[in-house]
């Protein structure tokens, strides 16, 4: 059964450097989605993505924050400058043209 | 009023026990319903997925949903310890990119 993938599984870096959180989604699949899990919290929506373009994003997805599907099979999450306060975990998340989502593992994210 | 509530738990049962799980939300014009599985520090997994009001089946697993009362539940027989993790529900709001709004989940143990 096809999965989605994410890269890394755990990701440290100190506060102020850039990161990217890395996802293959499924092959069939056209949008995709990031969410992110602070611990101990709900899962939150960042933002959706479909045909090269955002088509949603939340109010957490500020100018530090970017996606990328760069060569067709790749889905990308950058923060430019990490927070503390950016440590979670996030999921990147896919559908094909029915309205299920089936999320990747996760990458956490420690912010020092 | 939040958007979608759930109660936390944990809900510890015994073996075997029917487990009910629920979920009210404040929108009405919700109309798809998902119910996911989370194990820690891992990717929500799908169970189940309903639209609008009724009842879905699938093995062990029924999902219910009751738009008048803007209630959703998921029922769990025969359960197992393996059944042990977090249940979240989710739901689509109506004109936007398929992004998904999430409970915070109910921590679930079933004792052998």
């Amino acid at each position: 059964e096809p999965e989605v993938t994410q890269t890394p599984s755990h990701q440290v870096t100190q506060m102020g450097q850039e990161v990217i959180l890395r996802c293959v989604p499924i092959s069939n699949h056209l949008y995709f989605y990031w969410y992110r899990q602070i611990l101990g919290q709900k899962v939150e929506f960042l933002v959706s993505f479909y045909n090269n373009e955002i088509s949603e994003k939340s109010e957490i997805f500020d100018d530090q924050f970017s996606v990328e599907r760069p060569d067709g099979s790749n889905f990308t999450l950058k923060i430019r400058s990490t927070k503390l306060e950016d440590s979670a975990m996030y999921f990147c998340a896919g559908r094909g043209g029915e309205d299920t989502q089936y999320f990747g593992p996760g990458t956490r994210l420690t912010v020092l | 009023q939040k958007e979608v509530e759930q109660d936390p738990g944990p809900l510890s049962v015994p073996e075997g026990a029917i487990v009910s799980l629920n979920c009210t939300y404040s929108n009405s014009a919700f109309q798809y319903f998902m119910w996911y599985r989370q194990y820690s520090r891992k990717g929500p997994e799908l169970l189940m997925y309903t639209y609008s009001s009724g009842n879905k089946e699938d093995g062990r697993f029924t999902a219910q949903v009751d738009k008048s009362s803007k209630y959703i539940s998921l029922f769990i027989r025969d359960s197992q310890p393996s059944d042990s993790a977090t249940y979240l529900c989710a739901m689509r709001p109506p004109a936007s990119s398929y992004k998904l709004i999430f409970g915070s989940g109910t921590r679930l143990l079933v004792r052998p």
